[in-house]
């Protein structure tokens, strides 16, 4: 497996604009997660999903951040319209959450938005 | 909300001793630790993990204990590399997992 997939790995856009980040999770897990990480707050959970239900999305932001996960390997996280402030790497992970085993992480998004 | 901490943000230690990364969390429900390694520029990594049901487990070169009296968690990194300079998370695991801030280990040569 290739592990979790995300795209772009970079992304610079200006404020103002539609961001859209693509996560593609690891083949037959089942639950998603979103993460935030900047140097001041860390990795943040943003949103989780569980069979491509969302579970907890108390720590997206604000109305400007939404997360979709239309089947079992795709999923968005949309941030409209961006801010400055938005600018951070944001990741992705999948694991299998029946079994409560490790997340794995994929290679993330540096946004800047300017 | 659970809540994790890290002692130190940043441990320097000679290459060859041993490193000690600590952990405090707050959820005594919590269930489920992982300990991650992230490299610049690339997401966390699994270096190891411990049920509540142990309070320590060892890997290759690597033991993570666990004191649930206390709510704590640490990472033991025997004989350390070069190559073990990163970031390290604690994570834990209570209906969602949470990531403390994160310690950068440097490896002095």
């Amino acid at each position: 497996d290739a592990g979790v997939i995300q795209s772009p790995r970079h992304e610079v856009t200006e404020m103002g604009q539609e961001v859209t980040l693509r996560c593609k999770p690891i083949s037959g897990h089942n639950s998603l997660f979103w993460y935030r990480q900047t140097m001041m707050r860390g990795l943040e959970l943003l949103i989780y999903f569980n069979n491509n239900v969302p579970i907890d999305d108390s720590g997206m932001p604000e109305d400007r951040f939404s997360a979709k996960m239309p089947n079992a390997s795709f999923s968005t996280l949309k941030i409209q319209p961006s801010e400055p402030r938005d600018s951070a790497v944001y990741f992705c992970a999948s694991n299998e959450w029946d079994t409560n085993t490790e997340a794995f992480f994929g290679q993330g998004t540096r946004l800047t938005v300017v | 909300g659970e809540s994790v901490g890290l002692h130190l943000p940043t441990l320097s230690v000679q290459e060859g001793d041993n490193s000690i990364i600590n952990c405090a969390y707050s959820n005594s429900a919590s269930d489920y630790f992982i300990w991650y390694k992230q490299e610049s520029g690339k997401g966390p990594q699994f270096i190891i993990d411990i049920r509540s049901n142990m309070d320590k487990r060892q890997g290759q070169r690597v033991t993570v204990l666990l004191n649930k009296t206390v709510k704590h968690l640490s990472l033991q990194i025997a004989a350390t590399q070069p190559g073990d300079s990163a970031v390290y998370f604690c994570a834990v695991f209570y209906q969602k997992v949470t990531f403390g801030t994160g310690t950068k280990l440097q490896v002095i040569p």
